[in-house]
């Protein structure tokens, strides 16, 4: 059983297009994470977010949002694509009060062209 | 601001060779600092944290407030310990700021 599933694993996709990113976790975990990881390998935390709290790291684009349809799973919507949005999202989760034992999914590698 | 800083985008030494992977950080309050390791086709997951002092497959990791810094240790590096590693830290919000990352690459 995959703990925290990505979906899709490779997004290929054209500049100005809007397309997401869904993620689920199985570990009945209380919040979940969104990060980037760009070219260079810098991962930078995104969003936090459980069911009472959306915590936005406030470099992030308005254009990016996490729509959370239950506790399970957070979505990562992303508007207007950029070829600068070209990175590997990760998806990850854990309890509220211990975010360093986060478990990451996979990774999605979004290439925008 | 926070910022954590891995000067090493690639650390390469041979097998047996000791190791330090360094990093350094910049935070107004208590600092909470973590290492996480990534191998090939793996998903990121958690080393080590600074307050259990554990030591995980061989590697270490000592807090020094004086000089901010909280470098990953391992006397004799082994070839499966090729990774990317990334040190991280915990801030307000219940949120990690990860350094740029380092690549190991220890060869035979």
């Amino acid at each position: 059983d995959t703990a925290v599933s990505q979906t899709p694993k490779y997004l290929v996709t054209q500049m100005g297009n809007d397309k997401s990113i869904k993620c689920e976790q199985n570990l009945g975990h209380d919040t979940m994470y969104w990060y980037k990881q760009d070219s260079k390998k810098f991962l930078k935390i995104m969003f936090s977010y459980n069911n009472k709290e959306l915590i936005i790291n406030e470099t992030v684009p308005n254009r990016f949002s996490p729509k959370s349809p239950d506790k399970a799973h957070l979505n990562l919507h992303i508007n207007s694509l950029e070829l600068g949005d070209s990175a590997v999202y990760f998806c990850a989760s854990s309890r509220r009060d211990r975010v360093a034992e986060a478990f990451f999914g996979q990774g999605t590698r979004l290439t925008v062209v | 601001a926070q910022r954590v800083t891995q000067p090493e985008k690639l650390l390469s030494v041979f097998k047996g060779a000791p190791v330090e992977l360094k990093c350094n950080y910049s935070y107004s309050g208590s600092p909470e600092l973590f290492w996480y390791v990534q191998y090939s086709r793996q998903r990121l997951q958690l080393l080590l944290r600074h307050i259990s002092r554990e030591s995980i497959k061989g590697f270490t990791a000592d807090l020094n407030k004086g000089e901010t810094s909280f470098h990953l240790k391992k006397p004799f590096a082994q070839e499966e310990d090729s990774a990317m590693y990334y040190c991280a830290l915990r801030t307000a919000g219940n949120m990690l700021t990860f350094g740029g990352g380092t690549r190991l690459m220890v060869k035979p």
